[in-house]
């Protein structure tokens, strides 16, 4: 199965700086086979992109994703207070799908 | 906007069967794929299967050989089931709608490709002797 490796495992930053987030794959996934989620305490996951660059419904534009072959990347351009918080790549491009371990963006 | 809802038991004893429903709101099985993924601190977010209108299934082989997902279409409700747990079944259970697929593409290649959203609310399950 496919291994997905999430860097760094925290990320603090302050409201307004932006963030990247990586995504790396143990063998190459599809750009279109790729989605990323964000998840708060107590909540379940929220899909926020998938497939190239295709935000979910009711995603600000300040998200935005990146990246082929193993190299994958979340941006976020200017962190707002409601955006700290996990967030997780996941591929869905070879059975079983898999997620990574997860990016803490934290004040 | 389609919601879900989950429900089951949450204390299980080693060897014991995990039940789960998950009711679906404001919409129908119809033209999407339907998930139940779970979450625990050792193995984090880890798919366990997923099943089409027509209740054709696909399973993460780690877990095949326990579980069993099934559609009750006239409740508008998926299930989950998983036999002879362990403690390393002890997780939060999510049901999600997947992707868009097609039968024909699903019967034809096994699975459809497959993201998930939205969720349902989760449901903690322990194994617990």
């Amino acid at each position: 199965e496919i291994v997905l490796t999430q860097s760094p495992g925290t990320l603090s930053l302050s409201p307004g700086e932006g963030a990247t987030l990586s995504c790396g794959a143990s063998q190459s996934v599809s750009r279109s086979s790729l989605a990323w989620y964000q998840q708060k305490p107590g909540q379940a996951p929220r899909l926020l992109i998938y497939g190239a660059s295709s935000r979910a419904t009711g995603i600000p534009d300040r998200f935005s994703a990146g990246g082929s072959g193993t190299d994958f990347t979340l941006t976020i351009s200017s962190l707002e207070p409601e955006d700290f918080a996990m967030y997780y790549c996941q591929q869905f491009d070879s059975s079983p799908w898999t997620f990574g371990q997860g990016t803490r963006v934290e004040i | 906007q389609v919601q879900l809802q989950q429900w089951g038991a949450g204390l299980l004893k080693p060897s014991e069967t995990l039940s789960l429903t998950c009711a679906v709101y404001g919409g129908s099985f119809s033209n999407y794929i339907w998930s139940w993924i779970r979450e625990s601190p050792g193995k984090g977010l880890e798919w366990i299967g997923d099943i089409t209108q027509s209740g054709m299934t696909s399973y993460n082989p780690s877990l095949t050989r326990r579980v069993t997902i099934s559609l009750d279409i006239s409740m508008n409700q998926m299930s989950l089931r998983l036999s002879s747990v362990t403690a390393a079944d002890t997780a939060i259970y999510y049901c999600a709608r997947g992707s868009r697929c097609s039968e024909s593409y699903y019967r034809r290649m096994g699975s459809c490709k497959t993201y998930f959203g939205p969720w349902g609310q989760g449901s903690l399950v322990t194994v617990s002797s």
